[in-house]
């Protein structure tokens, strides 16, 4: 079955500590994949993506990403938060090269940084 | 323009009642979809249209939820006979169109409860 995994379901740093967030996804295909982004009280966005190419990619507000296909992960880094950074974050797949876009999202990481 | 706006923002009713959610896409996106954010379960998807296509009515979880588009733009998200476990965020996104690496935007969502 299509799934993805993050591992930490509630994060706690202080401005400035490293960050890195968990995903994992299991998926019968070629994927796209995704983080988005919901900041307390607005709508979920877009923070990177990766499609092809170099695995390293890079989003807004100093995020990146890593695209291991050996290990089917997809981690988020940041290597200094910011209070600001205080949000929900959601990793998703699809089907590479399909006619939907149809996403399959992970259950969603709670970031909290305190100032 | 404007982003996805949907309606209402929050809706309370009782357990067997019908409810009607609406979404509008951004003008000009051919893809709609339908997503749910339920407590502790994450984003699940519940169906998408594209253009004048069959929707994709995969995601649905029992026949009480259907959707439809009219006019290839706004849709309705019904739910007859609302049963408690109904209770959650619906959220809507629209993409230029269904190709998988189209972003998707989302909607700020309604959040219904289920008495």
């Amino acid at each position: 079955a299509q799934s993805v995994s993050q591992h930490n379901h509630h994060v706690i740093l202080s401005e400035a500590a490293s960050l890195e967030l968990g995903c994992n996804y299991s998926y019968g295909g070629t994927v796209n994949l995704f983080w988005y982004v919901q900041y307390p009280g607005q709508h979920l966005q877009l923070l990177l993506k990766y499609f092809s190419g170099d695995p390293l990619v890079k989003g807004i507000k100093g995020f990146e990403a890593e695209f291991i296909k050996s290990k089917f992960s997809f981690n988020l880094r940041k290597p200094s938060v910011q209070w600001s950074d205080t949000a929900e974050y959601f990793c998703a797949v699809n089907a590479r090269g399909g006619n939907t876009g149809k996403l399959i999202f992970g259950q969603g990481t709670t970031l909290q940084v305190k100032p | 323009g404007a982003g996805v706006s949907q309606s209402p923002s929050n809706k309370v009713t009782e357990k067997g009642k019908d409810v009607e959610l609406r979404c509008d896409p951004i003008s000009g996106h051919t893809a709609l979809y339908w997503y749910r954010q339920s407590l502790g379960q994450g984003l699940e998807f519940l169906i998408y249209f594209q253009g004048n296509s069959a929707p994709d009515k995969s995601g649905l979880p029992s026949d009480r939820f259907s959707a439809e588009r009219t006019g290839g733009s706004v849709s309705t998200l019904t739910i007859q006979r609302t049963q408690q476990e109904d209770s959650a965020v619906y959220l809507c996104a629209s993409s230029l169109t269904a190709a998988s690496y189209n972003e998707q935007f989302f909607g700020p969502g309604t959040r219904l409860t289920v008495l």
